[in-house]
């Protein structure tokens, strides 16, 4: 059984830029939630994924947007780069919505740096 | 509006002994408290959690208390390991299923 996988470990981009990360759920999962960890900090939410629908989303302008696919895989794409986007990004799945409260896989996480 | 906080950054424990990590929260909604376990270079890990409905879950040497009427929770590890040096973070969740997370707390376990 695969686990969660993200790409790309790190990346660099200039702020003002854009960004796509992706993320691949575990096998059999249907839902994907999206995290920003800055520096010091607890992940914050950004949104969630159930189903190829949004379900759900944390404080994080429209900039943050996101897509699963229908192999519930997903991308977190960020528009308009600031220096604050300086993250962590982790990527969780879960084997349904109502699991996603109490069962999520995290992957490794992507390191971006805004310059 | 930090609804759950962790205010130890940092806790240092000698091997064999308990570590005791702590955890507050303030949103009454919350109905789910769940423990993440976090090594350097990895993703976060699910320790354990509990339901509101209990006050105590044990798992082997992991026990989570829940004081809902002082919104507390503690974890609780006998006999700390070397292996359980990481950043462990409270995380809580109500019917929309989202985590809310606190800080992180780093344990040491020193030899």
């Amino acid at each position: 059984e695969t686990g969660v996988t993200q790409s790309p470990t790190h990346l660099i981009k200039t702020r003002g830029q854009q960004v796509t990360l992706r993320c691949s759920s575990q096998s059999g999962h249907n839902t994907v939630s999206w995290y920003q960890q800055a520096l010091g900090q607890g992940p914050q939410f950004i949104f969630q994924y159930y189903r190829e629908e949004e379900n759900g989303r944390g404080n994080f302008p429209p900039r943050f947007s996101g897509l699963q696919f229908p192999n519930y895989s997903s991308e977190l794409n960020v528009n308009a780069l600031e220096l604050d986007d300086s993250a962590l990004y982790l990527c969780a799945s879960s084997p349904g919505l109502a699991k996603s409260s109490y069962e999520q896989y995290f992957g490794p996480g992507t390191r971006l740096t805004v310059t | 509006d930090q609804q759950v906080k962790q205010n130890s950054p940092s806790l240092s424990v000698q091997e064999g002994r308990i570590s005791i990590l702590n955890c507050d929260y303030t949103n009454s909604m919350f109905d789910y408290f769940l423990w993440y376990k976090k090594y350097p270079a990895e993703g976060p890990t699910f320790l354990i959690s509990i339901s509101s409905i209990k006050d105590k879950n044990e798992d082997g040497r992991f026990t989570v208390f829940l004081n809902k009427s002082a919104k507390h929770l503690s974890l609780h590890i006998v006999p700390s390991q070397p292996g359980d040096s990481a950043v462990y973070f409270c995380a809580a969740s109500g019917s929309n299923y989202q985590l809310i997370w606190g800080a992180g707390t780093k344990l040491i376990i020193k030899p």
